[in-house]
């Protein structure tokens, strides 16, 4: 079963800084990976996708995602963080033909002045 | 564009008691989706509809949650009766498709209902 985990629960950053957050991959077959973020009291809304080609994916609101296949790894990155990219931040997995996605636990990001 | 759309936003309701949460997904979008956030957790589906027909039902508890979408456009997932771990977010999405290979289409979430179950 595809499955995908994200090793922290929270991770801390200065404003300015750069900010990675932490995904990895168990899949059967290519992986068609997504990152999504979830503010307060809203949905979640997407980010960014790997399906194939170029290993540095670059999505909205200036975050990308470097996908390594010999590490499974699909980790979230931004050059200089924000306060306002301060979230819920959750990783995902299509699994089978039909676009279900499998989501990770999540991880908050804190971004402090 | 208008978002996916869901209503209420929050309800509380006692166990055994039942609800009903609606969506209604984006314009044109043919596929709709059901998921359970649980606090702490991610969401996890519960439910896919391809147009009115099912896809994926495979999480559904469905000795007590059923779900419909007539017509192929609007969604109702009901809890009847509840219990105290269906206490969660319950959020609809909706995508352009369902898949194809070599394409994954984002799926667009609304905003959720909070349910809580004393």
């Amino acid at each position: 079963a595809q499955s995908v985990a994200q090793p922290e629960d929270q991770v801390n950053v200065a404003e300015g800084n750069p900010l990675t957050v932490k995904c990895t991959y168990s899949v059967s077959g290519n992986p068609y990976l997504f990152w999504y973020v979830q503010y307060p009291n809203r949905g979640l809304q997407f980010l960014l996708k790997y399906i194939t080609g170029d290993n540095l994916v670059k999505g909205s609101y200036g975050f990308e995602a470097e996908f390594n296949k010999s590490q499974t790894s699909f980790h979230l990155k931004k050059p200089s963080a924000l306060v306002s990219d301060s979230a819920l931040y959750f990783c995902a997995v299509r699994d089978g033909g039909y676009n279900k996605l499998i989501f990770g636990a999540g991880t908050r990001l804190a971004v402090h002045p | 564009e208008a978002g996916v759309a869901q209503s209420p936003r929050y309800k509380i309701i006692e166990k055994r008691q039942s609800v009903a949460f609606w969506c209604n997904p984006i314009s044109g979008h043919a596929t709709l989706y059901w998921y359970q956030q649980i606090l702490g957790q991610g969401p996890k589906l519960l439910i896919q509809f391809q147009n009115n027909g099912v896809v994926d039902d495979s999480q559904l508890p469905k000795d007590r949650f059923s779900a419909e979408r007539l017509k192929g456009v609007d969604s109702t997932l009901k809890i009847q009766p509840a219990k105290l771990e269906d206490s969660a977010v319950y959020l609809c999405a909706s995508s352009l498709k369902t898949a194809r290979v070599g394409f994954a289409y984002e799926q667009y979430f609304g905003p959720g209902t909070r349910l809580t179950v004393t």
